[in-house]
């Protein structure tokens, strides 16, 4: 089965800098790769996502890179707020699968 | 649309009693799946359920178990409760599965605890 690591467990920042997540997976015919963000309290929210046909996706201040050749996948935060500061998760799922399998996450601080 | 509802947001058990969680997805949606989540483990896979079958299973002992009825709400049952089994259980639901890219939209989650 799938197998979806992420680094690193957690990340402190400074407000105004950049921060990035890292995530590999096993399965080369894993096509779609959510990042869900995780409030303290709150349920998991996707924040972002990018399928394998397509390297490279930004809304506003995060984006995702995909290389599919390394089998890995990043998130990247710029200009972070304190408003940032959460738990992200990343997954991967393929067609053969309904399911996501997601990295164990990463808790982001982000200090004023 | 609601979002996915899941009910009882908190629950208290004692080992070796049973307990039912329920899960009513967003409506329209026929794929819903289950995650356990701890500390130490982030989001475990439990079961996803489609069009009242069982689609897919992670790695979890049979005392776990599920079913969804004809209106796509799911029930989860776990038997024998361990210590082990205190956690937040989320549900997640969307049209066709994540394996078709689509996104997945979490429930609130029920927090056990096992005493």
């Amino acid at each position: 089965g799938e197998n979806v690591e992420q680094h690193p467990s957690t990340l402190s920042v400074q407000e105004g800098d950049s921060a990035v997540i890292k995530c590999t997976y096993s399965d080369s015919a894993s096509n779609y790769f959510p990042w869900y963000k995780q409030e303290p309290g709150k349920r998991p929210q996707l924040i972002i996502d990018i399928r394998s046909n397509v390297g490279e996706k930004k809304d506003q201040r995060i984006a995702v890179t995909l290389n599919k050749t390394a089998k890995h996948f990043s998130l990247h935060i710029t200009e972070t707020q304190p408003e940032d500061s959460a738990v992200y998760f990343c997954a991967a799922s393929n067609s053969g699968y309904s399911t996501l399998t997601f990295g164990k996450g990463t808790m982001l601080l982000v200090s004023p | 649309k609601a979002g996915v509802t899941q009910t009882p947001r908190y629950l208290i058990k004692t080992r070796g009693q049973q307990v039912t969680l329920s899960c009513s997805p967003i409506s329209g949606h026929r794929s819903v799946s289950w995650y356990q989540q701890t500390p130490g483990q982030g989001l475990q896979f439990l079961f996803e359920y489609f069009s009242e079958t069982q689609r897919n299973k992670g790695n979890f002992p049979g005392r776990f178990s599920g079913r969804q009825f004809s209106n796509s709400r799911s029930e989860m049952n776990v038997s024998t409760l361990e210590l082990g089994d205190s956690a937040l259980y989320l549900c997640a639901s969307s049209s066709q599965g994540s394996g078709r890219g689509e996104t997945q939209y979490f429930g609130p989650g029920t927090r056990l605890l096992v005493l």
